[in-house]
């Protein structure tokens, strides 16, 4: 079986707080994406990744970064973290064109 | 880019055929179409992958036209378990882009 894990289910930080999200795969999948989920705005591209020390940004990379120093493992960063970066946050890693995994997801709340 | 438009809601009542539509005009010759089903508090499961024509399988099915411009998932006899929201995502070597999301909501 696939397996996507995210470091935690639930997080709770205080607002100006380094905050860092992993997301760890055992397929030897290429491609890693981190996206954001809001009611009302559906899943919001941030970064992804197609292979080691590779990123580009997607929709909405202001307030993150990314780094991905080994194949299974892609970090959300989040410098300096916001009120309005309280959401659920969803990894996805696949292969080429298919083979599309969402890890559990992390709900951060940011206070 | 391929970006993709569904509606946001739909009502259907148990053990009726539903069908989810997205449009994604701007699909690329090797952009495949994936949907995907989510609960709340979970994160999105996989329910079909298609490329063109129709795909079934044990929970839907995918219907492609020729143009691929769209895509309509159905969900035969619904039933209040298929409550969820669901994902429309179309996938390339270099995008990857998911509607916003159609509610489903099976009334008993």
């Amino acid at each position: 079986d696939v397996k996507v894990t995210q470091s935690s289910r639930y997080l709770v930080k205080r607002t100006g707080e380094k905050v860092f999200l992993e997301c760890v795969q055992d397929m030897d999948h290429e491609n890693m994406f981190w996206y954001r989920q809001d009611p009302g705005l559906g899943l919001r591209l941030i970064y992804f990744s197609y292979d080691v020390k590779m990123k580009e940004k997607g929709d909405i990379p202001e307030g993150y970064s990314v780094s991905r120093e080994k194949k299974e493992r892609f970090s959300l960063i989040l410098e300096s973290a916001s009120t309005n970066q309280t959401s659920m946050y969803l990894c996805l890693t696949g292969g080429i064109w298919y083979e599309q995994y969402f890890g559990p997801g992390t709900r951060l709340t940011v206070t | 880019l391929a970006k993709t438009t569904q509606p946001i809601s739909m009502d259907s009542y148990e053990g009726q055929e539903v069908n989810i539509t997205c449009s994604h005009n701007n699909i690329a010759t090797n952009d495949y179409i994936t949907w995907y089903q989510q609960f709340p508090s979970q994160g999105p499961r996989f329910i079909i992958q298609g490329y063109k024509t129709k795909v079934t399988n044990e929970v839907a099915s995918l219907f492609i036209p020729a143009d691929r411009k769209s895509s309509t998932l159905s969900l035969p006899r619904v039933s209040l378990s298929d409550t969820a929201v669901y994902y429309c995502l179309v996938a390339g070597a270099n995008n990857l882009f998911f509607g916003t999301g159609t509610r489903l909501t099976v009334i008993p």
